[in-house]
This record gives C-alpha cells, sequence and structure tokens, in this order.
C-alpha cells in the first residue's frame, strides 16, 4: 500500500516537445507529492510539489497535474530543452509521516 | 547558503570491512534522512533522524546497519562487516524544524562499492 508506480521508464522527445510523466498511487493517507530532478552523479533536486486539495501546479515549465479521484499525478515539461535530459522521480509521503516513497524513476532524453 | 554535504563521495570496501558515510544537513536542519539506491532502481528510505534521535528506522535492515545523529557534528550511517549487495548509493536529504516537512533537501550522494 506504500508503493508508488511510475511510468514510462523512459522517454524521447524532442526538443520544444511536451515531456509527460505519470505516478499512480494506492494509498490514500497520501499527503504530499513532490518531483525531482536527478543529473548523473548527482543527488535528487527538488522539481515542484503539489498536495491533494489543489488539481495543478505551475512553476515556469513545469506543471503538475493532480487528480485525487483516480489516484493518479503527473508531470508535463513545456517546451522541453535538452538540458531537461535527466531521471525524474515522483515520490509521496504519508500524511503525519516523513519518510518519501519513491516511484522507479523516467530517464527523459530530450533530443535536437 | 550550503546543501547538504557528504562525504566521502565514492567509498571502496572490501567484504567484511565496515563503512562509515557522514551527512552534514542545510544550516538551521534539524530533520535528516538516509535513502539507499540501487543501480536503475529509485530511492528507498533507510532512516529519519533528529538531533540525538532516531525517528523511524522501519527502512534499515535489521543487521549491520546503524545510524546516528549527535548533539554536535555530522550524521553517520554505519554499514558493518559489509558485502557486495550493499554497493549503492547513499543519499542523505534534510529538512528544516517547524515547517512542511515534506520538504526534502538532498545531498550529493556516496556511492559505496564493495569489492
Amino acid at each position: 500500500q506504500q508503493q508508488v508506480k511510475q511510468s514510462p521508464q523512459s522517454l524521447i522527445v524532442q526538443k520544444g516537445g511536451i515531456s509527460i510523466i505519470n505516478c499512480a498511487y494506492e494509498n490514500t493517507a497520501f499527503d504530499y507529492f513532490p518531483w525531482y530532478q536527478q543529473f548523473p552523479g548527482k543527488g535528487p533536486a527538488l522539481l515542484i510539489a503539489i498536495r491533494p486539495d489543489v488539481s495543478e501546479k505551475k512553476e515556469g515549465r513545469f506543471t503538475i497535474s493532480f487528480n485525487k479521484s483516480a489516484k493518479q499525478f503527473s508531470l508535463h515539461i513545456m517546451d522541453s530543452q535538452p538540458g531537461d535530459s535527466a531521471t525524474y522521480f515522483c515520490a509521496a509521503r504519508r500524511g503525519g509521516g516523513n519518510k518519501l516513497t519513491f516511484g522507479t524513476g523516467t530517464q527523459l532524453k530530450v533530443e535536437l | 547558503n550550503a546543501g547538504v554535504m557528504q562525504n566521502p563521495r565514492h567509498l571502496v570496501r572490501r567484504r567484511g570491512q565496515e563503512a562509515r558515510l557522514r551527512c552534514s544537513p542545510m544550516k538551521g536542519h534539524s530533520h535528516v534522512y538516509w535513502y539507499r539506491q540501487l543501480p536503475e532502481e529509485g530511492l528507498k528510505f533507510m532512516v529519519y533522524l533528529q538531533k540525538e534521535n532516531i525517528i523511524d528506522e522501519s527502512g534499515m535492515p535489521k543487521e549491520r546497519f546503524s545510524a546516528e545523529f549527535p548533539k554536535e557534528g555530522p550524521s553517520i550511517l554505519r554499514i558493518q562487516q559489509v558485502v557486495r549487495g550493499d554497493s549503492a548509493a547513499y543519499f542523505c536529504a534534510s529538512s528544516p524544524p517547524n515547517r512542511d516537512i515534506g520538504t526534502q533537501y538532498f545531498g550529493p550522494g556516496t556511492r559505496l562499492l564493495v569489492l
């Protein structure tokens, strides 16, 4: 019940296109959903996060869409750039808890 | 404003040796978390600590692994009698007190290789 499922495992997008990464969860006690970006050899960096009381949050080219009834959330990267090529992880935290449960990651490659 | 610092960045140990991984949280942060990342996998929670207290160690293997966050100094993740299966990247994260503690900031990680 702690699992967070992430798809796709890998994604290739053309420069300027939209990258979409999806996550689904089972535990309705989750109340905080961050996305992290990780470059090879580096630690994950917080990108954007959302709580279930809103359906969408946008920061620059990055948007999280949240569907509470479906228990799904997704990351959209608009105008994708080669510099966005990285591994993206969704995560979830249970209300009142502290640990993050991570998805398995999506390797994004943005081609010229 | 330094971020989360971890050292060493790379560590090589032979089977049976001990590995000590250090983490200094961001300035002003009093919550520390350790995660392990196996190749091609996501991060798995290991332990959550505050100063001098282990709050949640539900992800820690029962044997050979221990963690501490003393009143002074960095947090230490200690692995005794390492085995090849311990080879992984170990990440430390920190979060501030009295705020949204879901916001965790990660260090660059320690990559442990057990020969």
